[in-house]
């Protein structure tokens, strides 16, 4: 996961509470993406991002809120968290090549 | 209809059998294609691009079907080791460069 820094690990929220899972990159790819996971559900897509100041809803993105200010930065904000939120995230970031870097995942528990 | 299609399984296999995954994607224009593994919820690894062509890398071959939108799969001599969530991840360059991953089919080779 060198270069994809994705926090934190792991977090309990009881509803109506906000966060911010956090994914940081030092690599300077444009594309930066989050993902839920959930059992039989394989990786949704909920907001990605072709560059900064550019992001675009996926699958799933109600309930979420993203920006890019940076190239670096692509933060993903849940403003009331709902237990239907519980769920595995992950940051993905693609190259210009196309390869593909994963965070390490982020486990979200809503109360 | 979902984007990119995959049958969850599980597929319950005895060691050193031959086990062919599908993956439907549903959108022509789409430009490339990967087979990725995931183990336990972990974040997934890479395991092979598909390219027109067909691809080879040891015990497992891509194959990519353009006229009829899928790509596939095959572990011949399947291991213990193999067991494992495989997702495909199609790369829709006209919308935005947005990835899309299967849900994932689950693979169980037994003794």
């Amino acid at each position: 996961n060198a270069g994809v820094t994705q926090t934190p690990k792991f977090q309990v929220l009881k509803t109506g509470q906000s966060m911010t899972l956090q994914c940081a990159q030092d690599m300077n790819h444009e594309y930066m993406s989050w993902y839920r996971q959930d059992p039989g559900m394989g990786l949704r897509l909920i907001h990605y991002s072709v560059g900064a100041g550019i992001t675009d809803q996926g699958e799933v993105p109600n309930g979420y809120n993203v920006s890019r200010s940076t190239t670096e930065d692509f933060p993903l904000r849940l403003l009331s968290a709902a237990p239907s939120q519980t769920s595995v995230y992950f940051c993905v970031i693609r190259s210009s090549t196309g390869e593909l870097f994963f965070g390490e995942g982020s486990r979200l528990t809503v109360l | 209809r979902k984007e990119v299609e995959q049958d969850p399984g599980p597929f319950n296999v005895p060691e050193g059998a031959t086990v062919a995954f599908n993956c439907t994607y549903s959108n022509s224009a789409s430009q490339s294609f990967f087979w990725y593994r995931q183990d336990c919820r972990k974040e997934p690894k890479l395991l092979m691009s598909v390219y027109s062509s067909g691809n080879e890398d040891g015990r497992f071959t891509a194959q990519l079907n353009r006229a009829s939108q899928y790509i596939s799969l095959l572990i011949r001599d399947s291991k213990l080791s193999d067991s494992a969530t495989y997702l495909c991840v199609v790369n829709f360059y006209n919308q935005g460069g947005k990835l899309i991953f299967g849900q994932g089919t689950e693979l169980s080779v037994k003794p």
